[in-house]
């Protein structure tokens, strides 16, 4: 079965960077796009960014764009998101998903927790 | 940069019709999709394409879109339904995806 597993979440420092990973599993990586979402505590989802089937096209929300960047290793089977510059309003619970058919997000892992503070 | 609104939250009784409205600009003209997200779990599309529904998701749960509103219906409401909803689309214009801000539906 399909299966999307996070990682590399955790405590950090305004400023500093932290590398987050997603393990896919159960299909062709190298054939879908794939996004990372968050979802600050208690808050909605907001998307973060999504890199195509083959990492030649990737696109940014406002409020990365510039510090984050995504990018995919298809002999890994692998979707990573370097965090720079991590701001206190990034704390939330990073999620990736893989794109359908469409431009709709299934599914999505468990996420992992950043946690941004000093 | 393109919104989509959601009322905060809905309360229903069960057996009831809950309607769930992702309001946006022209979004008649979008594929809108919805997603379900119960405390402590990572979301889950239970509509793409305004209309169609993912396999395993009930046909009590259903979809429309038109003008200025999608809108999600859940028919003969369960406690099972009570969750967050997110309506999304793919604005073109940005290459941006964009998330509603979200509904939590109450089973009274």
């Amino acid at each position: 079965q399909v299966q999307l597993v996070e990682s590399g979440g955790g405590v950090v420092q305004p400023g500093r960077s932290l590398r987050l990973s997603c393990a896919a599993s159960g299909f062709t990586f190298s054939s879908y796009a794939m996004h990372w979402v968050r979802q600050a505590p208690g808050k909605g989802l907001e998307w973060v960014a999504v890199a195509s089937y083959d990492g030649g096209n990737k696109f940014y929300a406002d409020p990365v764009k510039g510090r984050f960047t995504i990018s995919r290793d298809s002999s890994e089977n692998t979707l990573s998101l370097q965090m720079n510059n991590l701001r206190v309003e990034d704390t939330a619970l990073y999620y990736c998903a893989r794109n359908g058919q469409g431009n709709w997000l299934d599914p999505w892992g468990q996420g992992t927790l950043v946690t941004v503070s000093s | 940069s393109y919104v989509l609104t959601q009322p905060p939250s809905v309360s229903v009784a069960p057996g009831q019709t809950a309607r769930i409205t992702c309001g946006g600009d022209n979004i008649g003209s979008k594929s809108v999709h919805w997603y379900q997200q119960k405390p402590g779990q990572a979301p889950v599309l239970v509509v793409y394409d305004d209309i169609d529904r993912p396999s395993g998701i009930p046909a009590r749960l259903s979809g429309s879109n038109s003008g200025n509103m999608a809108t999600l219906t859940i028919s003969r409401v369960e406690a099972g339904d009570e969750a967050d909803y997110y309506c999304q689309v793919w604005d073109s214009s940005s290459d941006h995806y964009v998330f509603g801000t979200g509904t939590k539906v109450t089973v009274l």
